[in-house]
């Protein structure tokens, strides 16, 4: 199983600060890892996938990095309905598995 | 608007059984590859289990593997989830949700990417 160790725990930030995430994978996944945003009591939102991808509806400011072992989230200005935990997840190798998250305050 | 909705979580005793269930609309649901994936309180996100378009292919984490049963009636565009013989370990919030892409074509393979997902059930497993 591949696991996946995001860092920071926790950040906090300013509106209007450029935040980068970071997921680093147990072995080489090529691309194949994205990015979830959940807020306090709702369901977790897909943001990126293929590492650099934009899903449906996401605002430019969220861009995806990476490959291989080392991915990044970057946030190029954070904006106040950005707070939440931010997730990696990895579909190269079964079964998909999840990072524990990094916690970004604002 | 596409929307998944579950249902069927409670409480219940370690050894006993629930049901989920997961309404879909919005999408041609005969054309997605659905899966479950939990969250424990407090805790990370856990994928559960997955199932293809007609219902013939299944697969589930090792954890719930012999216990738990994915399926699905595209008539009434439901998924399932029945659960066997819960553990304290299985409490959590089961999420439905859809593959990321939908498609009606033979040999289309699921991306395994997450979206969108429901609000979620809560399931309780305590003495």
């Amino acid at each position: 199983e591949v696991v996946l160790t995001q860092s920071p725990a926790t950040l906090s930030l300013s509106p209007g600060d450029r935040v980068t995430l970071s997921c680093r994978a147990s072995q080489s996944i090529s691309s194949d890892l994205a990015w979830y945003q959940q807020k306090p009591g709702q369901a977790p939102r897909l943001l990126i996938y293929d590492a650099s991808n934009r899903a449906t509806g996401i605002p430019a400011r969220f861009s995806g990095g990476g490959s291989g072992t080392d991915f990044t989230l970057t946030i190029s200005s954070l904006e106040a309905e950005d707070f939440g935990i931010f997730y990696c997840q990895q579909r190269s190798i079964w079964p998909p598995t999840f990072g524990a998250g990094t916690r970004v305050e604002i | 608007e596409v929307q998944l909705v579950e249902s069927g979580g409670g409480s219940v005793q370690p050894g006993g059984s629930l049901r989920l269930s997961c309404a879909a609309s919005g999408f041609r649901f005969s054309d997605s590859w659905m899966h479950w994936v939990r969250q424990a309180p407090g805790k990370g996100l856990m994928w559960v289990s997955r199932i293809d378009r007609d219902g013939t292919a299944t697969t589930y984490a090792d954890s719930v593997k012999g216990r738990f049963t994915i399926s699905r009636d595209n008539a009434n565009n439901t998924l399932y989830l029945q659960m066997n013989s819960l553990r304290v370990e299985d409490t959590a919030v089961y999420y439905c949700t859809r593959d990321r892409l939908t498609s009606p074509f033979l040999g289309y393979l699921p991306e395994n990417w997450f979206d969108p997902w429901g609000q979620g059930t809560l399931v309780t497993v305590s003495s």
